[in-house]
């Protein structure tokens, strides 16, 4: 199985901030890659795909970059909003695994 | 508006059965592969099973395999899991979450996920 390891697992910041989460793969997945937000008690929120895709809806301060091994996670701006933890997700191949997340706290 | 309910969680014995369903609602579901994702308490979330728009393409997790089946019914806007010989590392919130249209990957909607706890 493809093993994905986000760094940092937390992250302080504030409002106004720009901050970037990374996510690496044990292996290539091309841009088999997406990013999700959860907050406490919710389900998650599907963000991007294709590695740098934004869903519908999802505000331009979320950008995402990268490709093979290594990906990022940008949000340009922190807004109150933002804070909660991101997952990253290979779709490359089985099991289809996901980061450990990342917990972005004020 | 996109709407996918679970129901069927609870607390279960270890080597017991639970039948969990998904109501989805607000999209053409015959459209949508669909998946289960789990979450255990406290950790980080795992694909479990997923099944393609027509239901003939059906996969799962290792740890899960000949013990979990997915199955969905299109005639009903509805997808279950079947799970069987429960462990007590199967104890999660699951989730019910559509494919991104017809690709089975990414998560492009999730539901608000049902609880199931294995203890004695």
């Amino acid at each position: 199985d493809i093993q994905m390891t986000q760094s940092p697992s937390t992250l302080s910041a504030s409002v106004g901030d720009r901050v970037t989460i990374t996510c690496r793969a044990s292996q290539s997945i091309s841009n088999w890659l997406a990013w999700y937000q959860q907050k406490p008690g919710k389900a998650p929120k599907f963000l991007i795909y294709k590695a740098s895709i934004l869903q519908s809806g999802v505000p331009s301060r979320f950008s995402g970059s990268g490709s093979g091994t290594e990906f990022t996670l940008t949000i340009s701006s922190l807004q109150p909003d933002d804070f909660a933890t991101y997952y990253c997700h290979q779709y490359y191949s089985y099991s289809y695994t996901f980061g450990q997340g990342t917990k972005l706290e004020i | 508006e996109v709407q996918l309910v679970e129901s069927g969680g609870g607390l279960v014995q270890p080597g017991g059965s639970l039948r969990l369903s998904c109501a989805a609602s607000g999209f053409t579901f015959i459209n949508y592969a669909m998946n289960w994702v789990r979450q255990a308490p406290g950790k980080g979330l795992e694909w479990v099973s997923g099944t393609s728009s027509s239901g003939d393409s059906t996969y799962n997790t290792e740890s899960v395999k000949g013990r979990f089946t997915i199955s969905r019914d299109n005639s009903k806007n509805r997808l279950f899991l079947q799970m069987d010989s429960l462990r007590a590392e199967d104890t999660a919130i699951y989730y019910c979450a559509t494919g991104h249209i017809s690709n089975w990957f990414p998560f492009d909607y999730w539901g608000q996920g049902t609880l199931v706890t294995v203890s004695s």
